[in-house]
């Protein structure tokens, strides 16, 4: 059984620039979540993905967006990016029926 | 709103001693609660949940609902638990679970 993988690891962009990182469920998970985790504080919710449709949203602006495939790996794409941007951005799956969540090790982005 | 407030940024105690890590929240309906804990190098996990009322690696945690609290604790405190530890809350099946700031533990020797 694989565990919670994401890519890239780090990623340098620019205000203005689009990015997409993606993550790959545990094994057998159908819903994910994604956070984002800012320098000293905790992992803030931004949306879950279940059966490839959101339901569930954080206070994030819509140029945070995500999706789900149909083997349930996910990406999150976020437009016009801002220095407040930068974060760690982590994304966790967890199997139907179940309140465990699996972290994945996280992307790291940076916006200049 | 959810909310999850944990007052003590850093903590320190000496190995054999208890430690009491705090959690407070502020939610209208019922909730679930949980502690994640991040060993350094390592991923984000779950230590334990309130629902199950279940002790891992010697910590305990009890939901208070007169005084929304979530207080993790441990009688004596070893080296191997010096980590992060957040508080979350969800509603219902996770769909938007709230996290602490987190606690940094340091269990000196």
């Amino acid at each position: 059984e694989t565990g919670v993988t994401q890519s890239p690891t780090h990623l340098i962009k620019t205000r203005g620039q689009q990015v997409t990182l993606r993550c790959s469920s545990q094994s057998g998970h159908n819903t994910v979540s994604w956070y984002q985790q800012a320098l000293g504080q905790g992992p803030q919710f931004i949306f879950q993905y279940y059966r490839e449709e959101e339901n569930g949203r954080g206070n994030f602006p819509p140029r945070f967006s995500g999706l789900q495939f149909p083997n349930y790996s996910s990406e999150l794409n976020v437009n016009a990016l801002e220095l407040d941007d930068s974060a760690l951005y982590l994304c966790a799956s967890r199997g139907q029926g179940s309140d465990t969540q699996y972290f994945g090790p996280g992307t790291r982005l940076t916006v200049l | 709103a959810q909310r999850v407030t944990q007052p003590e940024k850093l903590l320190s105690v000496f190995k054999g001693a208890p430690v009491e890590l705090k959690c407070n929240y502020s939610y209208s309906g019922s909730p679930e609660l949980f502690w994640y804990v991040q060993y350094s190098r390592q991923r984000l996990q779950l230590l334990l949940r309130h629902i199950s009322r279940e002790s891992i690696k010697g910590f305990t945690a009890d939901l208070n609902k007169g005084e929304t609290s979530f207080h993790l604790k441990k009688p004596f405190a070893q080296e191997e638990d010096s980590a992060m530890y957040y508080c979350a809350l969800s509603r219902y099946n996770n769909n938007d679970m709230r996290f602490g700031a987190g606690t940094r533990l340091t269990v000196k020797p």
